[in-house]
């Protein structure tokens, strides 16, 4: 199994400011790397796959980079709406697709 | 629109059993692989079980293999978990997920399955 590893576990962060979270994988999974982001209550939503590529609707603030084991997500200019808690996910193991623990977003 | 609709869960006793569904609509079901993918309370995303668009190929987590049963109908647009013996670590939130070659594309809202006596 591959595991995902996500840090830090809570980034507080003032509206405006820049966000960097990451994401390692105990082994490479090329590009084939996601991001989800999840709010209160809801289910998670895809933002990124192929590790940098914007899912239909997000953002051009939400980018993506990495391949292999290191990964970032990067949210240029954080808004309200963007407080959540964002999950890194392989899916180059398939089907046993793995994800992270979690960076909660939160506000300063 | 893709909509996912899951229902189902409720609460349950230790060995007791549940079936979920998943109601789609808005893509083609057919030719989609479908999962399961749960999250227990403070926990990260797990995925469960994947059935793929034909119903030919399934596949289990090693935590549910023997006990949960995934299965489909495509002329009712559906996908279903039977789940047997359940188990207090079987607590969580239920998703089905539509699978596609960049991740999870499309989720449910979740149902709650909470196992306790």
């Amino acid at each position: 199994e591959i595991v995902m590893t996500q840090s830090p576990a809570t980034l507080s962060v003032s509206p405006g400011e820049r966000a960097t979270l990451s994401c390692r994988a105990s082994q490479g999974v090329s590009s084939n790397l996601a991001w989800y982001q999840q709010k209160p209550g809801q289910a998670p939503r895809l933002l990124i796959y192929g590790a940098s590529t914007r899912a239909t609707g997000v953002p051009a603030r939400f980018s993506g980079s990495g391949s292999g084991t290191e990964f970032t997500l990067t949210i240029s200019s954080l808004q309200s709406e963007d407080f959540a808690v964002y999950y890194c996910q392989q899916y180059n193991n398939w089907p046993l697709w793995t994800f992270g623990q979690g960076t909660k977003v939160e506000i300063k | 629109e893709v909509q996912l609709v899951e229902s189902g869960g409720g609460l349950v006793q230790p060995g007791g059993s549940l079936r979920l569904s998943c109601a789609t609509s808005g893509f083609t079901f057919s030719t989609y692989g479908m999962n399961w993918v749960r999250q227990a309370p403070g926990k990260r995303l797990e995925w469960v079980s994947y059935i793929s668009h034909s119903g030919a190929s399934i596949y289990y987590a090693d935590s549910v293999k023997g006990r949960f049963t995934i299965s489909r109908d495509n002329a009712k647009n559906s996908l279903y978990l039977q789940m047997n013996s359940l188990r207090d670590e079987d607590t969580a939130i239920y998703y089905c997920a539509r699978a596609s070659q960049t991740g999870y594309d499309y989720w449910g809202q979740g149902t709650l399955v909470t196992v306790s006596s």
